[in-house]
């Protein structure tokens, strides 16, 4: 299957800080990023849709401006968390689509996730 | 909006089979995914359905029916890294997922 990395696996900062996230599709090309994050023993919740090279479309309740995505080219896409404060403290996981998967169509394939703590 | 319901825990012994079951109501059905997610992992795939029937990929089945809005994912010959939690997601018309909360399944020797 194909191979998405996330970077950096853990992240400690202090509440007020910025933190980047990215998301790499290794060896496929992923016009489409999703971004989800997930509480302790609960589901994935789904934060917004990062298309390349055009805005990101947030989900309800997800404010743009606190998330800020971009998806710079093919195989990048970043998750900036502004000013993150204690609350967003979360395991932060991207998936992008493989248009190439033809036992699915088309399918999500995950990264390894980024688990960020914020003191 | 989607609704995915599916059980939050199964405990069986090794060898053994385990049937995962997922009932969904969605307002779009473009295809139900099982993912398979160790703690502190991200989700790996295992399996697509999107015609009614069973697709069968080594020890592991899943099935669908539309009309009913049911899948199960069918786990034989259990082993102890079986141990996981799975998911159900269903993709809707714009390729979004929506995923249960996830069933933790643990295998006992």
């Amino acid at each position: 299957g194909a191979v998405v990395s996330q970077h950096p696996s853990r992240v400690i900062c202090k509440s007020g800080t910025s933190v980047k996230i990215e998301c790499r599709s290794l060896d496929f090309q992923a016009t489409t990023m999703f971004w989800y994050r997930q509480f302790p023993k609960k589901s994935l919740m789904l934060m917004a849709t990062s298309n390349e090279g055009s805005k990101a479309t947030y989900e309800q309740g997800v404010e743009k401006d606190k998330f800020l995505i971009n998806h710079a080219s093919l195989t990048l896409s970043t998750l900036t968390v502004t000013s993150a404060h204690p609350e967003d403290s979360s395991f932060y996981i991207c998936s992008a689509r493989d248009f190439n998967e033809r036992e699915a169509g088309d399918t999500q394939y995950f990264g390894p996730g980024t688990r960020l703590t914020v003191l | 909006g989607q609704n995915i319901d599916q059980p939050t825990e199964m405990t069986a012994t090794e060898g053994a089979i385990v049937q995962i079951n997922c009932t969904y109501q969605t307002s779009g059905f473009n295809g139900l995914f099982w993912y398979q997610q160790h703690a502190g992992e991200a989700p790996t795939f295992l399996s697509y359905n999107v015609l009614d029937g069973l697709e069968e990929k080594g020890r592991f089945s899943s099935f669908l029916s539309r009309s009913k809005g049911y899948s199960y994912l069918l786990l034989k010959e259990l082993q102890m890294k079986d141990s996981a939690s799975y998911l159900c997601a269903v993709r809707d018309g714009d390729y979004k997922l929506s995923f249960g909360a996830g069933t933790t399944v643990t295998v006992r020797a």
